[in-house]
């Protein structure tokens, strides 16, 4: 079945440094999304990728996907502690009313050092 | 208006016991998910409603799983004969399905713990 790998899985930075986490999928995807978890919270959503290489930009954080539309990646630049988390990336292989089903990677725990 | 709403925040069963947890949508979203979380891994997918039918339950893992959207609007993920290993965050997301692609909205979670 379908598998989605992220790594790495944790990553400890000092604020001011970046900070890059790498998705990759067994299968061709429609879409990738990623998600931001707190510690003790839920998922949020961050953005969704559905062309192949496209890039997305939110202020210090970069989005690309890949041209086989198998790998992604999300940058952050000179992180700040609010950048604290757990960052997912999901695949899905569907489109529309078969695209809920979400693969999940493993998410990349991020901490901030002040 | 609100977001996706989870009830109860905390569910403490022994095994064997039967359990009921509950998801609200955001108003007006067809889409209704349910992810099962443990500590340390990413949700990992359970079932997928698109209105009153379930459109997707390849995720549920054995029979003792079950789950229904009865009006199109609340969700209840019913689990029969409680394992320790059910033990875990369930959490619940709804979106506008009929987009080609959909962002979920993730409610707080349950959190189950069976003794």
């Amino acid at each position: 079945g379908q598998q989605v790998m992220q790594i790495p899985q944790y990553q400890h930075v000092q604020e001011g440094e970046d900070f890059t986490t790498y998705c990759n999928s067994s299968t061709t995807l429609s879409n990738i999304q990623w998600y931001k978890q707190r510690p003790g919270g839920h998922p949020v959503f961050l953005i969704q990728l559905v062309k192949s290489g496209e890039v997305k930009k939110q202020k210090r954080l970069t989005f690309q996907f890949g041209e086989a539309k198998k790998n992604s990646s999300l940058h952050i630049t000179a992180t700040q502690t609010t950048d604290v988390g757990t960052y997912f990336c999901a695949g899905s292989e569907g489109y529309g009313g078969s695209q809920g089903n979400l693969i999940f990677g493993k998410g990349t725990k991020l901490s901030v050092k002040p | 208006g609100a977001g996706v709403s989870q009830t109860p925040s905390n569910k403490v069963t022994e095994k064997g016991k039967y359990v009921e947890l509950r998801c609200d949508p955001i108003s007006g979203h067809t889409a209704l998910y349910w992810y099962r979380q443990s500590l340390g891994q990413g949700p990992e997918f359970l079932i997928y409603f698109q209105g009153t039918g379930a459109a997707d339950d390849s995720g549920l893992p054995n029979d003792r799983f079950f789950a229904v959207r009865p009006e199109g609007s609340v969700s209840t993920l019913k689990i029969q004969r409680t394992e320790r290993g059910d033990s875990a965050v369930y959490l619940c997301a709804s979106s506008f399905g009929q987009r080609k692609y959909n962002e979920q909205f993730f409610g707080p979670g349950t959190r189950l713990t069976v003794l």
